[in-house]
């Protein structure tokens, strides 16, 4: 199945916090994990993204965790700031397999909320 | 400034009318896509091109039509046929090859 499903669907957080966003998927096919900020009204923006030959990987506050074999991905943000509000997406891609130009299968976002 | 445009950020239309969305980039970018956002969803693939002169369909093409006549342009139409055609359109470009998709900053279409 070509479906990303994420969780939680909303979350809130003390400045300071380490929200954790999850992520699961079936295709083993996939083989691009990239995660987006989106503000309100704004077009997402590329955070940090993971090949499933790594089981982690740090950008700055952001980090991914990737567990292959249960088909799971997940975000951390370090020492959350109220700037950090936003909805993140993560995704998933299987370019060459699909010859499906780099088609984005997206998970159905999280609402975080930093709370000063 | 590199980046992508999308024009207007805010777009009116009646029922029953073909409304044109604009996208543009000058990050020199073989590939360009479409997506749609609804409140509550993640992004859905409407249409994508990886040349000039080519496109195909993505998840939910139905009731809408692409062009790509220049490597810098990818406009979408949503014709009368999308039942509901209400949402926030989203365009974005990659490097040919590359899964890095880089999106612009939307056009919202409210059709009533």
């Amino acid at each position: 199945q070509q479906q990303v499903k994420q969780s939680p669907q909303s979350l809130i957080v003390q400045k300071g916090g380490i929200p954790i966003i999850n992520c699961a998927y079936e295709n083993t096919a996939f083989d691009y994990f990239p995660w987006y900020q989106q503000f309100p009204g704004k077009g997402p923006a590329l955070l940090i993204a993971i090949r499933p030959d790594v089981s982690e990987k740090k950008e700055g506050r952001f980090t991914i965790s990737f567990n292959k074999s249960a088909k799971q991905f997940s975000l951390h943000i370090m020492d959350s700031q109220p700037g950090d509000s936003a909805t993140y997406f993560c995704a998933a891609s299987a370019y060459m397999i699909y010859n499906q130009g780099g088609k984005l299968i997206f998970g159905q976002g999280t609402e975080l909320s930093v709370k000063p | 400034d590199g980046g992508i445009t999308q024009s207007p950020k805010y777009l009116f239309r009646k029922e029953g009318q073909n409304v044109t969305l604009s996208c543009e980039q000058n990050l020199n970018h073989d590939a360009m896509y479409w997506y749609r956002q609804d409140p509550g969803q993640g992004l859905r693939l409407i249409y994508y091109s990886q040349i000039v002169n080519d496109f195909q369909k993505g998840d939910i093409a139905e009731g809408y039509s692409v062009s790509r006549e220049k490597k810098e342009s990818f406009p979408l139409t949503v014709t009368s046929a999308q039942k509901n055609p209400t949402a926030f359109y989203l365009c974005a470009s990659s490097i040919a090859g590359k899964y890095e998709q880089y999106f612009g900053p939307g056009t919202r279409l409210t059709v009533t």
